[in-house]
């Protein structure tokens, strides 16, 4: 399968901690997208990282992309209540195909 | 104002019904997309389009098809309806399909309910 593999399927915090998420994927890409679901919500857009990138960062956000190991990390430094959602990695071929993990279910707790 | 909307939010429905959902934005993009969320949260895409012209068919039922009237517009029409098609749609929209416009914008989903 192409599609990326997220690690790990859940995770549970305390507010202020910081949560790092996996994602390992097997093709060659163009670039790696990190998304956000809240429940029952759509997907937002967090950060997209081309292959020939190594690291981005976004506000709280950290991406870093190793193609050698074909895997990205998401990290979210001080997290917040808010931060409760679903992450999804996503791989991008052609024609802007993504294909998207099982995702990373982060809850996080006051 | 909502970039990429949907209709209907939540769709019920009988087995063997044809039913359509809707997709419009406002954000003046290239490329729309149709993408399927099982009741695992795993996403797949279905279908893309780029100005009007069809970019990408994944393997999907023929009951599928989707149709794109312009490039703000990307409805997709579902024939004789399984159970199996239970799962929620999303939309999603992006400026083009390469050259750094690639960002994808997604509706809030339709929750489609086969009984």
């Amino acid at each position: 399968s192409q599609q990326g593999e997220e690690d790990p399927q859940a995770l549970s915090i305390q507010e202020g901690e910081n949560a790092t998420m996996n994602c390992s994927y097997k093709t060659s890409i163009n670039n790696l997208q990190w998304y956000r679901q809240n429940s029952g919500r759509g997907l937002v857009h967090l950060i997209l990282i081309r292959s020939n990138e190594r690291e981005k960062h976004s506000g709280r956000l950290r991406v870093t992309l190793d193609t050698s190991k074909k895997s990205s990390s998401l990290l979210i430094t001080a997290s917040r209540a808010a931060d409760t959602a679903s992450y999804f990695c996503a791989i991008s071929g052609g024609y802007n195909k993504l294909i998207f993990g099982a995702g990373t279910r982060l809850a996080v707790h006051p | 104002d909502t970039a990429v909307s949907q209709t209907p939010k939540y769709l019920v429905t009988q087995m063997g019904n044809d039913k359509s959902i809707k997709c419009e934005q406002n954000l003046g993009h290239d490329t729309m997309y149709w993408y399927k969320q099982d009741s695992k949260k795993f996403l797949k895409i279905m279908f893309s389009y780029n100005n009007k012209e069809l970019i990408i068919n994944e393997t999907v039922p023929n009951r599928f098809s989707p149709k794109s009237p312009d490039k703000a517009h990307l409805n997709l029409h579902i024939n004789s309806l399984e159970l199996g098609d239970s799962a929620v749609y999303f939309c999603a929209s992006s400026q083009d399909s390469t050259g750094g416009k690639e960002t994808q914008y997604f509706g809030p989903g339709t929750r489609l309910l086969v009984l």
